[in-house]
């Protein structure tokens, strides 16, 4: 049973454009959700985060949105880089201070030059 | 800060084989999880560890095991190998703060043949 799930395998995005990386959830018991950015033969980083409590996430060019009721988070990376090439993986918390991750299936994205 | 090691890197092992991985994770972190990182399965919670105390577990056979040690650094053990245990497997430590970031090793790349 998925409960994270990021249904676009690959996505691709004209540089200087907004990305738009999305990702659903069965479970209402996370409350805390994250992105990774994962370079290949690298380990997933650590990009951003959103508590439950919140709607909206920003930092820098990247921005994290939380809708609940829809069980849906995006992640928007504006403007797009080719540096940002990259798999992205969602991944959500269940419970407070669990250290249980539990993460989405991931998507390409490609920024094109 | 150095950032999580992992050792070894890649590793060739046969069916029916044992075989041990270690983790060093961030300096004062003493939390430590492990992942399982498969193109089929995606990134799969295995177990968490802290203050030498098994505190989380994913729905992995017993043939996986784990430890951590005083001074937090983890090893992760699997017996009697199958050729699905190919796989990429991660490492990642974290605070005991109120954020739920894990911060990833570069994995251990693990062949069974």
């Amino acid at each position: 049973d998925q409960q994270v799930k990021q249904n676009s395998p690959s996505l691709s995005v004209q540089e200087g454009r907004i990305s738009i990386l999305n990702c659903d959830y069965t479970n209402s018991m996370f409350d805390y959700f994250l992105w990774y950015k994962k370079y290949p033969a690298e380990g997933p980083t650590f990009l951003i985060s959103i508590s439950s409590i919140k709607d909206k996430n920003e930092d820098g060019r990247f921005t994290v949105f939380l809708n609940k009721s829809a069980k849906h988070l995006s992640l928007h990376i504006v403007p797009s880089q080719p540096g940002d090439s990259a798999v992205y993986f969602c991944a959500a918390s269940p419970s407070a201070g669990a250290q249980k991750l539990v993460f989405g299936q991931g998507t390409r994205l490609t920024i094109n030059p | 800060k150095a950032g999580v090691t992992q050792t070894p890197r890649y590793l060739i092992k046969t069916r029916g084989q044992q075989v041990t991985l270690s983790c060093s994770p961030i300096s004062g972190h003493r939390s430590v999880s492990w992942y399982q990182q498969t193109p089929g399965q995606g990134l799969q919670f295995l177990f968490e560890y802290f203050s030498e105390t098994q505190r989380n577990k994913g729905n992995f056979p017993g043939r996986f095991s784990g430890r951590q040690f005083s001074n937090s650094r983890s090893e992760m053990n699997v017996s009697t190998l199958e050729l699905g245990d190919s796989a990429l497997y991660l490492c990642a430590s974290s605070t005991e703060g109120h954020t739920y970031e894990q911060y990833f090793g570069p994995g251990t790349r693990l062949t069974v043949t």
